[in-house]
């Protein structure tokens, strides 16, 4: 069975400062794929990344960070001077390969305040 | 127009009452879904429907009743309901049928209040 879970419900942080919104899993796949997912106030979840479960490299986009890290199992997102249209709800999931249903984690929510 | 648009964003219903949300992608996708958002609970996914068969049904009551008519338009129908039924229901399209290959791309979601 797989599991994704964002053990911080809320996180308020102050606009320019960095934060980081944890996500660990569990699964039994050898193979999977790993996403995040932001949920602005208007509802639609908007998604932001993928990663496959051999592809362990760090990515960066723009403010936007992700750290894989295959160990201990986590795929961390840190945000960057933070903004307050970073403010949402943002989803961790996990789908195995050849899977057809996500599993997503519980979220948590970002208010980013200027 | 947007990728995936939901209708109605807001509905509120009797438990007796039978009504409808509708979907519809304009991305030329090949596989749909239905998600279940309550308050405090993880996404749940409801209905998988690709290339307009029905390929996953996750449990889900008979009060809730899906139809695919084609690939671009989804309908879950509504009878019945429960007050826990309360929730964001969202909509989903993928390129692909095989869903890991890619990306959802979601609707706004209808919020559905049961008196």
């Amino acid at each position: 069975a797989q599991k994704v879970t964002q053990a911080q419900t809320e996180i308020s942080v102050v606009e320019k400062e960095d934060v980081t919104l944890d996500c660990v899993y569990e699964t039994r796949d050898t193979t999977y794929y790993l996403f995040w997912y932001k949920q602005p106030p208007s509802g639609e979840l908007v998604f932001l990344i993928r990663r496959n479960s051999f592809d362990e490299q760090n990515e960066i986009s723009g403010r936007y960070s992700w750290n894989f890290q295959k160990s201990t199992s986590s795929f961390n997102f840190t945000i960057t001077a933070s903004q307050v249209v970073d403010s949402a709800v943002y989803f961790c999931a996990l789908i195995p390969a050849y899977g057809q249903n996500f599993v997503f984690g519980p979220g948590t929510r970002l208010s980013v305040l200027p | 127009e947007t990728g995936v648009t939901q209708t109605p964003r807001h509905l509120v219903m009797g438990m007796t009452n039978k009504k409808s949300l509708k979907c519809e992608q304009h991305l030329g996708h090949n596989a749909m879904y239905w998600y279940k958002q309550s308050a405090k609970k993880p996404l749940e996914l409801m209905f998988v429907y690709s290339l307009e068969e029905r390929v996953e049904n996750n449990s889900v009551p008979s009060r809730f009743s899906p139809e695919c008519p084609n690939s671009s338009h989804l309908f879950l129908h509504l009878h019945t309901l429960q007050p826990e039924d309360s929730a964001l229901y969202l909509c989903a399209s993928s390129q692909d049928e095989r869903v890991y290959t890619g990306e959802l791309f979601f609707g706004e979601g209808s919020r559905l209040t049961v008196l």
